[in-house]
């Protein structure tokens, strides 16, 4: 696509519930990067992607933080057990191959009740 | 580990003055990428202007351009005859392969 797409927009969920969030990256980038940016606060980097495979998870939070991604496209981050501490905007990035500039979407608004 | 820090939490400036935006970062590196980000209400993450290490000229994009001094590990962006769209908080951001390094933001009001 023209740029990278992420939904939900806005998800509001119950504590202790699963939720799912996906991104699409633009199309040619294998890069993919998912980042946290708790309210009024800087990017917290979680994970990357480069293909299929991460090769740096060192920012996932907790265990109940998983994501994947599939023929090299679309990733999709999963929290488990959310818990109010995950309420925040989630964003998805993408680069290319040997690119160093990455290019956001418009991030995922999460907010756990 | 890399780190960038921006020290000025939130500064104003008048429409059609000028602001400059401070970052300093911390590597071992020479080689080495920078970026400034604009983040409006929107959320949407967009690049402002891009440097790269090797190259002594700083970045210059239409109203935007960076002062960087490669030995004292600063990047500052400066803003010529801000507009009312150039509110937005403001990330300085560094890389090298590795997921970009972001500093804490600087939130920018401009007053009419």
């Amino acid at each position: 696509g023209a740029g990278v797409s992420q939904s939900p927009s806005n998800k509001v969920t119950e504590k202790g519930k699963d939720v799912e969030l996906r991104c699409d990256p633009i199309s040619g980038h294998t890069a993919l990067y998912w980042y946290r940016q708790s309210l009024g606060q800087g990017l917290e980097f979680l994970i990357y992607f480069q293909g299929n495979s991460a090769p740096d998870k060192s920012g996932l939070p907790s265990d109940r933080f998983s994501a994947e991604r599939t023929g090299g496209s679309v990733s999709t981050l999963t929290i488990q057990r959310t818990q109010q501490e995950d309420s925040a905007v989630y964003l998805c990035a993408s680069s290319q191959p040997s690119g160093n500039t990455i290019y956001f979407g418009e991030g995922s608004w999460l907010t756990v009740v | 580990a890399q780190t960038v820090t921006q020290s000025q939490p939130e500064m104003s400036v008048q429409e059609a003055e000028t602001v400059t935006l401070s970052c300093t970062y911390d590597t071992s590196e020479s080689d080495y990428y920078l970026f400034w980000y604009k983040q409006p209400p929107s959320r949407q993450m967009i690049l402002v202007i891009r440097q790269e290490a090797y190259k002594q000229q700083n970045a210059t994009e239409n109203r935007f351009s960076v002062n960087f001094q490669k030995a004292a590990k600063s990047f500052s962006l400066k803003i010529s005859d801000s507009q009312l769209g150039d509110a937005a908080m403001y990330f300085c951001a560094y890389n090298f392969n590795t997921p970009l390094v972001f500093g804490k933001g600087t939130r920018l009001s401009v007053i009419a």
